[in-house]
């Protein structure tokens, strides 16, 4: 596609209940991150893709975070038993080849946790 | 841990002045890269510097990465109210994949 796209827009999921967030990154982008950005911060790194290998997962907060990238193309955010302090903006990015060159991100999935 | 810092937080500037944004990193970075983040937006990469005292323009917008490789700047001639939004400094982890971000800088612009 033209640009990346992540769906659902905005997600609001009651406290324990289990969401996942997608990414669908321009097309014949090799990398693919996934970003966290609370409000008035920047994007904090949760973890990174090179086709549908996972080669950092460093920033996944916790091991109730999960994602995958099954086919090297769209990736899957999966958070497990949300908590309050999960409320955030979720981006997600694309790069052609390498890991640090600039980014496109797409316009993020903002979760809501109450 | 390696840091990326931003100053100032916040800047209110009245349109038709200039504005600059600072960028310190606690280690030398191989690139910095710039974003702008419109108001309810999502970041927008801007440029990228490589070498060390590199300066590259885009129209009123100048960036400068330092000789030392470890702070940069973006300089803003002439504001408008087009330029509001954040502005996100972002360099590099040392042997990772990930690009940390600085906390970034609010412009305000009053026309």
């Amino acid at each position: 596609g033209a640009g990346v796209s992540q769906s659902p827009r905005y997600k609001v999921a009651k406290r324990g209940q289990d969401v996942a967030l997608r990414c669908d990154p321009i097309s014949g982008h090799v990398s693919l991150f996934w970003y966290q950005q609370a409000l008035g911060q920047g994007p904090e790194f949760l973890t990174y893709f090179q086709n549908e290998a996972q080669l950092d997962k460093s920033g996944l907060p916790s091991d109730r975070f999960f994602a995958e990238r099954p086919e090297g193309s769209v990736s899957t955010l999966k958070i497990q038993r949300t908590q309050q302090e999960d409320s955030a903006v979720y981006l997600c990015a694309s790069s052609l080849e390498r890991a640090n060159y600039g980014y496109t991100f797409g316009s993020g999935t903002r979760l809501t946790v109450v | 841990g390696q840091q990326v810092m931003q100053i100032p937080q916040y800047q209110h500037v009245q349109e038709g002045e200039d504005f600059t944004t600072y960028c310190n990193s606690s280690t030398t970075l191989s690139n910095i890269q710039w974003y702008k983040q419109r108001p309810g937006g999502h970041p927008v990469f801007l440029i990228q510097l490589v070498k060390s005292g590199e300066v590259k323009k885009q129209k009123r917008l100048t960036f400068q990465f330092g000789e030392a490789k470890k702070n940069s700047s973006l300089h803003i001639t002439a504001t408008q109210t087009t330029d509001v939004g954040t502005y996100f400094c972002a360099g590099p982890r040392t042997g990772g994949f990930k690009t940390i971000f600085g906390a970034g800088t609010r412009l305000f612009v009053k026309a």
